[in-house]
């Protein structure tokens, strides 16, 4: 039940394309959902988080899409750029606790120039 | 800007020796953490650590594994006897008060040979 469910694998886009990664989870006990954007050979890097009292927020070029009823969620890269292409994972955890993170499987993007 | 640092950035030991991989958080936050990633996979936690003690821990987190603040700044992961799937990115991770975002370090990578 601690499990997060991420689609696609992998993704390739065209420079300008709005690549979209999603993530579904079943314990509705999580209340806080990050996404994470990884370099290779770097620690994943906070790109941009929701709760769950929000559909939808906004930071750049980065959106995240938040379904409380379906229990899942997106992030949305408009207009990317082959300086987006990195794996991203999405996570999810509880406000009671230690709050630690319960990842997805991550989706390796490449933006084509 | 503060960071979390992490030392060695690689570790390559036998099977069965001890290593200890070391993390030094940022300096006001207050929860720490240890995941892993295996290569090509998703990165799990192992353990949370507050007020000088652990909060949680996973089911990987066994009794080969022991972590430490010896002193105000580092905080350490101590694996006893290592084994071949070990080998692994180990990431430290800290966070501030309340519910904020958890900084990763770059991460050491350890080869078990």
């Amino acid at each position: 039940q601690q499990q997060v469910k991420q689609s696609p694998q992998s993704l390739i886009v065209q420079k300008g394309g709005i690549p979209i990664i999603n993530c579904a989870y079943e314990n509705t006990a999580f209340d806080y959902f990050p996404w994470y954007q990884q370099f290779p050979g770097k620690g994943p890097a906070l790109l941009i988080a929701i709760r769950p009292d929000v559909s939808e927020k906004k930071e750049g070029r980065f959106t995240i899409s938040f379904n409380k009823s379906a229990k899942q969620f997106s992030l949305h890269i408009m207009d990317s750029q082959p300086g987006d292409s990195a794996t991203y994972f999405c996570a999810a955890s509880m406000r009671t606790g230690a709050n630690n993170l319960f990842f997805g499987t991550g989706t390796r993007l490449t933006v084509i120039p | 800007e503060p960071e979390v640092t992490q030392t060695p950035s690689h570790q390559v030991t036998q099977m069965g020796q001890e290593v200890i991989l070391r993390c030094v958080p940022i300096s006001n936050h207050l929860y720490f953490y240890w995941y892993r990633q295996i290569l090509g996979q998703k990165v799990e936690f192992l353990v949370s650590f507050y007020n000088n003690e652990i909060s949680e821990k996973s089911e990987i987190f066994d009794d080969q594994f022991s972590v430490e603040r010896p002193d105000g700044s580092n905080f350490t992961l101590k694996i006893r006897s290592t084994k071949l799937e070990d080998s692994a990115m180990y990431f430290c991770a800290s966070r501030g008060p309340g519910l904020g975002e958890q900084f990763f370090g770059p991460g050491t990578r350890l080869t078990v040979l």
